[in-house]
Order: structure tokens, then C-alpha cells, then sequence
């Protein structure tokens, strides 16, 4: 059973900080892996998203990597800034039959202080 | 830029009743999802629904769930008997083919 886990649960950094979220999952075989941010309250929105033979995406001060042989994607992010603060959600499509779900981790906190 | 939009953005109903939670999934994306998320929980896959029919649930998705596309935009999950354990707040997906999900707001539900 595909399990997914996000460290650290939370992070604060101050402004203008690099920062690193780590996601792994326990089963290789995925399809792809998506990476969310949510915000209080609010729905998923999508950031990156990274197909199993992709190694990694990037869109404007994010950059996410995915090693899929080791169960591991980061998420890199450059000169945070406090709009930055929200919880940060990973979740992997397995492949497996013709499912479409995702399954999701427990998400990182990240408070970035002005 | 296009949007999946949920309505309505809370609800609060006795335990027992039914409810329907609405979603507008966006209009050219061909398979529709509904999550939930118990607070401070993971997020939940429920239902999949692809050429009007469910394509897959989860062990949650019992008896009690349904989903519908009445028409051509709208795509509910209705709850025939509502529990305590059933509030959450649900969100709805769509995607284009199998890749990216989008994700509507969320409907809050709370059951008393």
C-alpha cells in the first residue's frame, strides 16, 4: 500500500531564505507526483507537477525533483517570501490498473516571517 | 483562467440529513474527483467518475455516497444520511485526460 510522507511537518525561515520540502513515498511505481499548496482554509493549488520519467520541473522560484528509484521528491524554493506561507501538500498518482487517484501526504507548514 | 468552482462554501446540517454538495468542474476536462479532508487529516481520494460512470471509489465511498453529472457542467456527491464522522471539508477535481488535477475551493460540512 503506496504510503506518503512529508518532512518536516513544519518550517519557519525568514524572509529571503532557499528552503527544501521533502516528500517520499514508500512504492516506486508511480505515474506521477504533484506537488499543492494550500492555504488556510482554502482549496489545492496546483504547483508542479513531475511524470515518473521527468527528474525534476520548475516554475519561477519553484523547482520540484523527483527521484522515483529512491521514493524521494523535493521542493525548492527560492528566496521565500511571506505570500509563501501556506501548508504544502505532495501526491503521488499510482500506477496501478487505470487509477487516477492521488494519494497525499501530511504536508508541511511553512511560515515565512517578515 | 479557468476554475473548478464548489457550491455552497459551507454547510451545516443535523446528523441523518441528506445532503448534496455541488461542483462545476472545469468545461473541457473529461474525469471529476472528490477528496475529503478531516481537519488537521490527509487528504482523502473518495470517487472517480469518467464517461458517466464511477471509474473508481474508495473504502470510503459506501453506500451512503452517490455521485451524478445531471448535466453538462454540474457534478455533485450527494450523502443520503449524514453522520458525525462525515464532516470534513470536500473537494472537487477535474482533470484534461489523466494529468494534472485542478482543485476546487472546498465545501466545509459540518454535521450536528
Amino acid at each position: 500500500k503506496q504510503e506518503v510522507t512529508q518532512i518536516p511537518a513544519a518550517l519557519s525561515v525568514p524572509e529571503g531564505e532557499n528552503l527544501v520540502l521533502n516528500c517520499s513515498f514508500t512504492d516506486s511505481a508511480i505515474y506521477n507526483l504533484q506537488w499543492f499548496r494550500q492555504d488556510p482554509g482554502k482549496g489545492l493549488t496546483s504547483l508542479l507537477l513531475i511524470q515518473s520519467s521527468q527528474r525534476e520541473q520548475t516554475s519561477g522560484r519553484l523547482n520540484a525533483s523527483l527521484d522515483k528509484s529512491s521514493g524521494r521528491s523535493t521542493l525548492y524554493i527560492a528566496a521565500s517570501q511571506p505570500g509563501d506561507s501556506a501548508t504544502y501538500l505532495c501526491a503521488v498518482r499510482v500506477m496501478v490498473g487505470a487509477t487516477n487517484k492521488l494519494i497525499f501526504g501530511t504536508g508541511t507548514l511553512l511560515a515565512v516571517q517578515p | 483562467e479557468p476554475e473548478v468552482t464548489q457550491t455552497p462554501s459551507h454547510q451545516v446540517t443535523q446528523m441523518g440529513q441528506e445532503v448534496i454538495l455541488r461542483c462545476v468542474p472545469i468545461s473541457n476536462h473529461l474525469y471529476f474527483y472528490w477528496y475529503r479532508q478531516i481537519l488537521g487529516q490527509k487528504v482523502e481520494f473518495l470517487v472517480s467518475f469518467y464517461n458517466n460512470e464511477i471509474s473508481e471509489k474508495s473504502e470510503i465511498f459506501d453506500d451512503q455516497f452517490s455521485v451524478e453529472r445531471p448535466d453538462g457542467s454540474n457534478f455533485t456527491l450527494k450523502i443520503r444520511s449524514t453522520k458525525l464522522e462525515d464532516s470534513a471539508m470536500y473537494f472537487c477535481a477535474s482533470s484534461e485526460v489523466q494529468e494534472t488535477q485542478y482543485f476546487g475551493p472546498g465545501t466545509r460540512l459540518l454535521v450536528l
